[in-house]
């Protein structure tokens, strides 16, 4: 069985400049979710899908983050503008269901903003 | 106050010896409980869910469920190098529509030779 595929990998923007990432979830998963993981931290949500619905995005920064699942299946996260503090790990995992337990990380995308 | 707090370390044990990891949360609604390994680079990986109180063995590894005390411990039996590296604590609690994971900030576990 696949996992939760991720991309990019890593990406260096400067500050200001707008980033997306891509997350294609475990076959079947109707539950998607992105973390940021700051270095020395864990990782925090900021979004939770069910299906194409949004369940909780009650620390997505809505200012400069947005995120969609339009098909309830991959989903994209963008930063627009990017500021310094933004600089993370941005993990995406999937579940099951909203209920599932069971959380599948992806590889990850490491932001640097200069 | 951290909804889930864990000490950073590093927590350093000789190869053989057992490693406790700790961890307490604030919300007493809390019903599951996880410890997610996750080596330097890499993603989490979940190794133990707990989610009633008193013990659970997998293999080296034993998680300890207190919730009276809002406390969650993670036993390393025989802990070998590749044991290094940083173990989250993760607590689950329900919201409006669905589960929500708040991790802690890891403790990083060194396994010396």
């Amino acid at each position: 069985e696949a996992g939760v595929a991720q991309s990019p990998r890593y990406k260096i923007i400067e500050k200001r400049q707008s980033v997306a990432f891509w997350c294609n979830p475990i076959s079947g998963h109707a539950t998607l979710y992105w973390y940021q993981q700051i270095l020395g931290q864990g990782p925090k949500l900021l979004i939770q899908f069910q299906n194409n619905g949004v369940v909780d995005d009650s620390q997505l920064p809505k200012d400069r983050f947005s995120a969609e699942r339009l098909k309830g299946v991959d989903s994209t996260l963008k930063i627009q503008p990017a500021k310094l503090e933004d600089s993370a790990v941005y993990l995406c995992a999937s579940s099951g269901g909203l209920f599932t337990d069971t959380q599948y990380f992806g590889p990850g995308t490491r932001l640097t903003v200069l | 106050q951290k909804e889930v707090e864990q000490n950073s370390g590093p927590l350093s044990v000789p190869e053989g010896a057992i490693a406790s990891l700790n961890c307490t949360y604030s919300d007493r609604g809390s019903q599951s409980f996880f410890w997610y390994r996750q080596y330097s680079g890499k993603s989490p990986e979940l190794i133990m869910s707990i989610y009633s109180n008193g013990d659970k063995e997998d293999g080296r590894f034993t998680a300890q469920l207190n919730k009276a005390s809002q406390y969650v411990s993670l036993l390393i039996r025989d802990s070998q190098p590749s044991d290094s590296a940083t173990y989250l604590c993760a607590v689950e609690g329900i919201t409006g529509g669905g589960n929500k994971l708040t991790f802690g900030t890891g403790t990083q576990l060194k396994v010396e030779l």
